[in-house]
């Protein structure tokens, strides 16, 4: 049974770029969410997938978009990076049903210039 | 708005002693709560819950109680390990299953 993993580990980009977050969840969860972790803050929900579907969103700009697949895996995408961007990433999976118990990979470290 | 809140940023217990992490939230409407322990360059890991109709639940050395009135859960950890030196962060979880996290306390037990 694998964990959860992500990448790239480490990420930099400069202000108005665009960027892709990978993330391949735990074997048999079909549940992913996202979310962000600022310097010194707990993490702050993006949204969840399930089945390929959006299914719950935190407070976050439509510049934050999301996919899931039928492998379960998931990309968080954000448009038009700003410098409050910068942040660590997580992605955690679970079952849709125990969403209380989820997994999260270790992150990735975006860095906006 | 911080909905879920842990106050202080760091604790420091000798080895033996007795931890307590607190964590206060806002918002009557969250019916689960967890404890998550994160290391560094780790995700954080699921380390104990309770609902919302219990006041304390119990994993070994890790203990969680609720006061639903005061809006307040804590975590006990006794005794304490070096090995427990992490980052703890409390999390409340709403009907729609969206987490909501406090900010995190960082504890060094010393040994």
């Amino acid at each position: 049974e694998t964990g959860v993993t992500q990448s790239p580990t480490h990420l930099i980009k400069t202000r108005g770029q665009q960027v892709t977050l990978r993330c391949s969840s735990q074997s048999g969860h079909n549940t992913v969410s996202w979310y962000q972790q600022a310097l010194g803050q707990g993490p702050q929900f993006i949204f969840q997938y399930y089945r390929e579907e959006e299914n719950g969103r935190g407070n976050f700009p439509p510049r934050f978009s999301g996919l899931q697949f039928p492998n379960y895996s998931s990309e968080l995408n954000v448009n038009a990076l700003e410098l409050d961007d910068s942040a660590l990433y997580l992605c955690a999976s679970s079952l849709v049903d125990s969403t209380d118990t989820q997994y999260f990979g270790p992150g990735t470290r975006l860095t906006v210039l | 708005d911080q909905q879920v809140k842990q106050n202080s940023p760091s604790l420091s217990v000798q080895e033996g002693r007795i931890s307590i992490l607190n964590c206060d939230y806002t918002n009557s409407m969250f019916d689960y709560f967890l404890w998550y322990k994160k290391y560094p360059a780790e995700g954080p890991t699921f380390l104990i819950s309770i609902s919302s109709i219990k006041d304390k639940n119990e994993d070994g050395r890790f203990t969680v109680f609720l006061n639903k009135s005061a809006k307040h859960l804590s975590l006990h950890i006794v005794p304490s390990q070096p090995g427990d030196s992490a980052v703890y962060f409390c999390a409340a979880l709403n009907t729609g299953n969206q987490f909501y996290f406090g900010t995190g306390t960082s504890l060094t037990v010393i040994p």
